[in-house]
């Protein structure tokens, strides 16, 4: 059984541009979490989602970031007009239930220049 | 809201010594705490997962302990090894809330 996978595992942005991340939970996961880590930082928490649904977007910057799980399809993390402040390390991790134990993929780091 | 610290942030030790690291949370309606180690680059390895009713688990050569009422707990590792060089994370899940909330971690450098 593949883990939670996530690509591209790094990703190189110019500022301006957009960055899409993507999270293909374990097998029989329809709960995707994301959390971002700041350079130095613990993963802090940014969105929760079931599949089309999101339950807790409370960590979700305001404006650029959305989320998304749809029916068929991994889940997506979009930055639009990044900044050289988005450069961070972009985590996933899945969980086959509400309150279960969350699996944790292998990160995207994205660098914005 | 719950705050994670995790302290000392970054440790040496030589090889074979015990070792432990520290945790401690603002918010003591915790639902579970759940210890990830993180080697540079990579994703979070899972090592303990306490729950709430826990006082403590282990797992080979590590321990860790959980006091609800003082909001603290600590990683033990017994006879370490060069292998255990990364960062440990403490996570605590509150309540009935799905998000965890991290710790800066504690980076570990064990000397041959």
């Amino acid at each position: 059984n593949a883990g939670v996978m996530q690509n591209p595992r790094h990703l190189v942005r110019r500022r301006g541009q957009e960055a899409r991340l993507r999270c293909s939970p374990m097998k029989g996961h329809s709960h995707v979490y994301w959390y971002r880590q700041l350079p130095e930082e613990g993963l802090k928490f940014m969105v929760y989602l079931q599949k089309e649904n999101i339950i807790d977007e409370s960590g979700m910057p305001k404006e650029r970031f959305s989320a998304e799980f749809p029916k068929e399809g991994p889940s997506i993390l979009r930055i639009q007009q990044v900044v050289r402040g988005d450069s961070a390390a972009y985590f996933c991790a899945s969980s086959p239930g509400s309150l279960y134990e969350q699996y944790f993929g292998p990160g995207t780091r994205l660098t914005v220049t | 809201k719950q705050e994670v610290t995790q302290i000392p942030a970054a440790l040496s030790v030589p090889e074979g010594e015990n070792l432990v690291l520290n945790c401690s949370f603002t918010d003591s309606a915790i639902y579970n705490l759940q210890w990830f180690r993180q080697d540079p680059g990579k994703g979070l390895t899972s090592l303990l997962l306490i729950q709430s009713s826990q006082r403590e688990q282990t797992s080979g050569r590590l321990n860790a302990s959980l006091d609800k009422s003082s909001g603290r707990s600590t990683l033990y590792i017994a006879a370490s090894q060069p292998g255990d060089s990364a960062t440990y994370l403490c996570a605590v899940r509150r309540g009935n809330f799905n998000k965890f909330y991290f710790g800066s971690g504690t980076k570990l450098n064990v000397k041959p």
